[in-house]
């Protein structure tokens, strides 16, 4: 049981927008903590996507963006391409275990 | 530009110690803008934290895994090492060492990771 939440599996067809949310609690996401994003292609490791909840690091297409509110985040893809079927989790600090928590990953399957 | 990667056993025997090295270049490991650190995955499965490292040598760990595991470093060598005692199983997974920004708390750079098994 990860300690964030997120849906296992989106998928959407090329060219469509798809989100992933991620659901922390009040020591982590809602304690203000930053949310990272990463994405895992198969048999890699995985790559950092977004981090402190909006920013790409260099490299990273602008079709990927991230959000937080509240005690949540979300990864928003617009324009999928098949190259980014891939497996993303989302990543934060949390007070009482003084530690990273993950989510459990999201599957995304492009059509 | 930073590479980090992991060396060890890839088999373990049931309750021997599971121990890795992650050779770091191209930086620092007493740099205090970074904490250096152990995530590893299951077959199929998703991201767990395992412990971290700071500049200064403090240690922080997963509750879960906390009695079974040592962290430590070796600064001449710019390497940092896990140990996990009493393996079974389900510690059988790729870990990977990673680097963490101490200000963002971000993971901005992963190694390739090992598969490590653990079976008789």
């Amino acid at each position: 049981q990860s300690v964030l939440t997120q849906p296992p599996s989106v998928s959407g067809a090329p060219g469509q927008r798809v989100t992933i949310s991620c659901t922390g609690s009040s020591s982590n996401i809602g304690a203000g903590y930053d949310v990272h994003w990463y994405q895992q292609l198969p048999g890699t490791a995985p790559k950092l996507l977004i981090y402190g909840n909006t920013n790409r690091p260099s490299g990273v297409p602008d079709r990927f963006s991230g959000s937080k509110s509240g005690t949540s985040a979300s990864l928003a893809i617009t324009g999928l391409q098949a190259e980014d079927e891939a497996d993303y989790y989302c990543q934060s600090f949390d007070s009482s275990l003084s530690g990273w928590v993950f989510g459990g990953g999201t599957k995304l399957t492009v059509l | 530009q930073l590479q980090v990667q992991e060396s060890g056993p890839g088999l373990v025997k049931p309750s021997e110690t599971l121990s890795l090295t992650c050779s770091v270049s191209g930086g620092s490991i007493t740099s205090s803008s970074y904490f250096w650190g152990w995530i590893r995955q299951s077959p199929g499965k998703g991201l767990e934290w395992i412990g971290s490292i700071y500049y200064g040598g403090n240690t922080y760990f997963n509750p879960s895994l906390k009695s079974r595991i040592t962290i430590s470093r070796d600064t001449s060598k710019n390497q940092f090492s896990l140990r996990l005692n009493s393996v079974t199983a389900p510690d059988t997974a790729v870990y990977y060492c990673v680097r963490g920004l101490t200000v963002s708390l971000v993971l901005d750079y992963w190694g390739q990771g090992t598969l490590v098994t653990v079976s008789s």
